[in-house]
């Protein structure tokens, strides 16, 4: 079975602060995704990369950047956190067209 | 652009019933997939069954069946004799076939609930 490993489940930071969420998946995918979801709107993409050092933005990548510098690690960064990006964060892969494996998710409060 | 519509934000279903879950799109492509994905509390996400836009027959698993129009953009999930751990959150979800990164573009979930 695939597994996408988010490194922590909850986390608590404070605004200002630069903060770094980690993804690794062990199936050798070259896509990874990063997702944000908030309530009645649904999962919406930040960025996603199709292979080592390549990145793409997402809907909504405004005040966040990523880092892909191995295959099977794909890094969430924000670089001076706020309350507005409190929220679960989650992490996918997929492999071609096949469907996306998804991390258990990280909830992630800024106060 | 592509959107995806779940108009029932939440739901819920008696022990050993049927229930359906509503999912409409909007596309101008006409070769792509469509999902439903579950997500229990406090875990991870899952799928639950895919549907190839290109195939007329509705896809099934086990309780899980579909009902794929094409024509009216609507995809909508039936689960039958539902069960205490199909509480969940079930997100509709679509992308297109062109490449092998497309976005996958998520509804807004709908919450269900399963009455014993």
């Amino acid at each position: 079975d695939v597994k996408v490993t988010q490194s922590s489940r909850y986390l608590v930071k404070r605004t200002g602060e630069k903060v770094f969420l980690e993804c690794v998946q062990d199936m050798d995918h070259e896509n990874m995704f990063w997702y944000r979801q908030d309530p009645g709107l649904g999962l919406r993409l930040i960025y996603f990369s199709y292979d080592v050092k390549m990145k793409e933005k997402g809907d909504i990548p405004e005040g966040y950047s990523v880092s892909r510098e191995k295959k099977e690690r794909f890094s969430l960064i924000l670089e001076s956190a706020s309350t507005n990006q409190t929220s679960m964060y989650l992490c996918a892969s997929s492999f071609g067209l096949e469907p996306q494996h998804f991390g258990d998710g990280t909830r992630l409060s800024i106060l | 652009a592509q959107t995806v519509t779940q108009s029932q934000p939440e739901m819920s279903v008696q022990e050993a019933e049927t229930v359906t879950l509503s999912c409409t799109y909007d596309t101008s492509e006409s070769d792509y997939y469509l999902f439903w994905y579950k997500q229990p509390p406090s875990r991870q996400m899952i799928l639950v069954i895919r549907q190839e836009a290109y195939k007329q027959q509705n896809a099934t698993e086990n309780r899980f069946s579909v009902n794929f129009q094409k024509a009216a953009k609507s995809f909508s999930l039936k689960i039958s004799d539902s069960q205490l751990g199909d509480a969940a959150m079930y997100f509709c979800a679509y992308r297109s076939r062109k490449t092998s990164y497309d976005k996958v573009i998520f509804g807004p979930g709908t919450s269900l609930s399963v009455i014993p």
